[in-house]
């Protein structure tokens, strides 16, 4: 069965202070791994989509990243618009996504 | 594009009483999706049709959830009888043969049974 981790839950940083946003994963046969965003009273927004380890992907201060067991989502020098909660989903041979739980972020000026 | 229009965005109902989302995906898309989210569970897929035709349903909680897509342009799910642990919010999605954006969501609608 599909398993997919997000880490840590919350996360707040000062307005310039990069981090990174954890998603963990087991998939039989990965076919792709998307990383969405989502702000308060809104559905999901799609940000990317990565399908291979090694793979990269930027948009704006946004970086993910892939490996054959987790992804990671680099936040370079965040502004308080990139406050939301951040969510992992892999696909497998099937066409749902199956998401964790999204990790919160707050950054403050 | 609208983008995926979901109905009502907020419902407050009794228990015991019966409740329908609509959606309407993005003109084209041939996948729909629902899910529900919740604060515990977060974002769980209840059931997905593929040219209108439901291709897996297990993710539906009980025989009290059902869900149609007579059309290409719309979708209803139901909930009957309604009960206090079925409060989430519900999002409708939509994708087309092109997986690589993933799937497009709604606003969702905001249930709450009391």
């Amino acid at each position: 069965e599909d398993q997919v981790t997000q880490s840590p839950e919350a996360l707040r940083l000062q307005e310039g202070e990069s981090s990174s946003l954890n998603c963990s994963y087991t998939v039989s046969g990965l076919r792709g791994l998307f990383w969405y965003r989502q702000d308060p009273g809104k559905g999901p927004e799609f940000l990317f989509t990565l399908y291979s380890a090694g793979e990269e992907k930027e948009k704006e201060r946004l970086k993910a990243t892939l490996t054959k067991k987790e992804s990671f989502l680099h936040i370079t020098a965040p502004k308080p618009e990139d406050s939301a909660t951040y969510l992992c989903a892999v696909r497998n041979s099937g066409y749902a996504l199956n998401f964790g739980k999204g990790t919160s972020l707050l950054v403050t000026p | 594009d609208a983008g995926v229009i979901q109905s009502p965005r907020h419902e407050v109902t009794e228990m015991g009483q019966e409740v329908t989302l609509r959606c309407k995906p993005i003109s084209g898309h041939n996948s729909l999706f629902w899910y529900r989210q919740t604060m515990m569970r977060g974002l769980e897929l209840l059931i997905y049709f593929n040219n209108n035709v439901p291709i897996d349903d297990s993710g539906m909680p009980e025989d009290r959830f059902s869900a149609k897509m007579p059309n290409a342009s719309f979708s209803t799910l139901k909930i009957q009888p309604s009960e206090p642990r079925d409060s989430a919010v519900y999002f409708c999605a939509s994708s087309g043969e092109r997986f690589n954006y993933g799937y497009t969501f709604g606003s969702g609608t905001r249930l709450t049974v009391v």
